[in-house]
């Protein structure tokens, strides 16, 4: 069965520390989203990589194809990235369904 | 704002009871799909539309749930004979044609039945 796993389900931190979220995959992919999800519902799209790095702003994503694994890191962090976040795999041999890990709530106080 | 729009954002019914959504995609976008979200989970694929075919229903849409995308462009999901099992967040996404695209997600219907 192909599956996404993330971790950890649940991640507090105090304002200013570096965040880091794990997503695993069994297969292999075309490509990984990473997606924010705010209370309410809206979902925004972070990142969409297929090999190395990404970064925008404080966020940087990484994804290691030979080890089906990509990180989320947060530098910085801040209570606005309060938020759920969705790594999700488009898996190879598939031009659009996307499968969804459950997500990592992350919680960041002040 | 030119972004995925779904209406209506809230939904509280009675089981038993006929419901639609309707989603708005992103203009230039021919790709369009829908997802249930249950708490604590993420998104599972319902279904997707390329223009007005719809090429894919997951099992997981059962006989009472129906799409439509009539001219290509809005799309409308009816559940009928709705079950206290179908509450979630619906949502909905859009993209363009090619190989490596990024899906923009609407802000969800939540459902209710009660």
């Amino acid at each position: 069965k192909n599956e996404v796993e993330q971790s950890p389900q649940n991640l507090t931190a105090q304002e200013g520390e570096f965040i880091t979220i794990n997503c695993s995959y069994s297969v292999g992919i075309s490509a990984l989203h990473w997606l924010q999800q705010h209370p309410g519902g809206g979902i925004v799209s972070l990142f969409m990589l297929s090999s190395g790095k990404k970064k925008h702003g404080r966020l940087i994503a990484t994804i290691n194809i030979q080890e089906k694994h990509s990180s989320l890191h947060i530098t910085a962090s801040h209570p606005r990235d309060s938020a759920v976040y969705i790594c999700a795999v488009r898996w190879r041999g598939s031009n659009y369904k996307l499968t969804f890990g459950k997500g990592t709530l992350l919680t960041v106080n002040p | 704002d030119t972004g995925v729009s779904q209406d209506p954002r809230h939904k509280i019914t009675k089981r038993g009871q006929n419901v639609t959504f309707r989603c708005d995609p992103i203009s230039e976008h021919n790709r369009l799909y829908w997802y249930r979200q249950t708490l604590g989970q993420g998104p599972e694929f319902l279904t997707y539309f390329q223009n007005e075919a719809q090429l894919e229903k997951s099992r997981l849409l059962s006989d009472r749930f129906s799409a439509e995308r009539p001219k290509g462009s809005f799309s409308t999901l009816e559940i009928q004979r709705t079950e206290q099992g179908d509450s979630a967040m619906y949502l909905c996404a859009s993209s363009s044609a090619g190989g490596r695209e990024t899906q923009y997600f609407g802000p969800g219907t939540r459902l209710l039945v009660l």
